[in-house]
């Protein structure tokens, strides 16, 4: 049974650099989401895609924060021009398509800014 | 807008022992769902329980259970039996029932410590 992976598990990157994280699902689950998660505190939603179409964009996505999900397999997240306050975990879960159902989600991506 | 509240930053117990985990929310929807999920240091995130509000019945899982008061939007956790895998940050999480509302909204953990 494959979870959901993410890759890589730990980014560090200098301020101003651009970082790209990716995220592959459980192979039967439609539905996509990333989260940001702080040191201590619980993770926050940024983004959702339903197969390729992004449905819900949270307003923590700024400008500088772009997610794909092409052709509604594996998905990607961009930061452009990286701030020190992007460091924090960013994480992938995946769902099938009844309601209700547990977001199953991945291990993580670490975003170091130095 | 949602919010979840975990006023429990960090909490231990006794191995065999049984610890309760509190959680707050606040809501205007009469509909939606709650979870509990485990995040076991440098480990992944699991769900650890379930409970939809429109069902009276608590939820059990095995050791795990449930305290769901709906008029006073309390969701506590109850472990009983206490296992040192116990071991981990647990979030209380919120979320729409609608088709189109898939986030879901936590609390801010709380981390619970099993002494051997």
């Amino acid at each position: 049974d494959t979870g959901v992976s993410q890759d890589p598990r730990h980014k560090i990157t200098k301020r101003g650099q651009n970082v790209t994280f990716r995220c592959d699902p459980i192979s039967e689950h439609n539905r996509l989401y990333w989260y940001r998660q702080t040191l201590g505190q619980g993770p926050e939603f940024l983004t959702y895609f339903q197969n390729e179409a992004q449905l819900e964009k949270s307003r923590l996505l700024s400008d500088r924060f772009s997610a794909e999900r092409p052709k509604g397999s594996f998905s990607t997240l961009e930061i452009q021009r990286t701030e020190q306050g992007d460091s924090a975990m960013y994480l992938c879960a995946s769902s099938p398509r009844e309601g209700g159902s547990e977001q199953y989600f991945g291990p993580g991506t670490r975003l170091t800014v130095t | 807008a949602q919010t979840v509240t975990q006023s429990q930053p960090e909490m231990s117990v006794q191995e065999a022992e049984t610890v309760t985990l509190s959680c707050t929310y606040d809501t205007s929807e009469s509909d939606y769902y709650l979870f509990w999920y485990k995040q076991p240091p440098s480990r992944q995130m699991i769900l650890v329980i379930r409970q939809e509000a429109y069902k009276q019945q608590n939820a059990t899982e095995n050791r795990f259970s449930v305290n769901f008061q709906k008029a006073a939007k309390s969701f506590s956790l109850k472990i009983s039996d206490s296992q040192l895998g116990d071991a981990a940050m647990y979030f209380c999480a919120y979320r729409r029932p609608f088709q189109g509302a898939q986030k879901l909204v936590f609390g801010q953990g709380t981390r619970l410590t099993i002494n051997p």
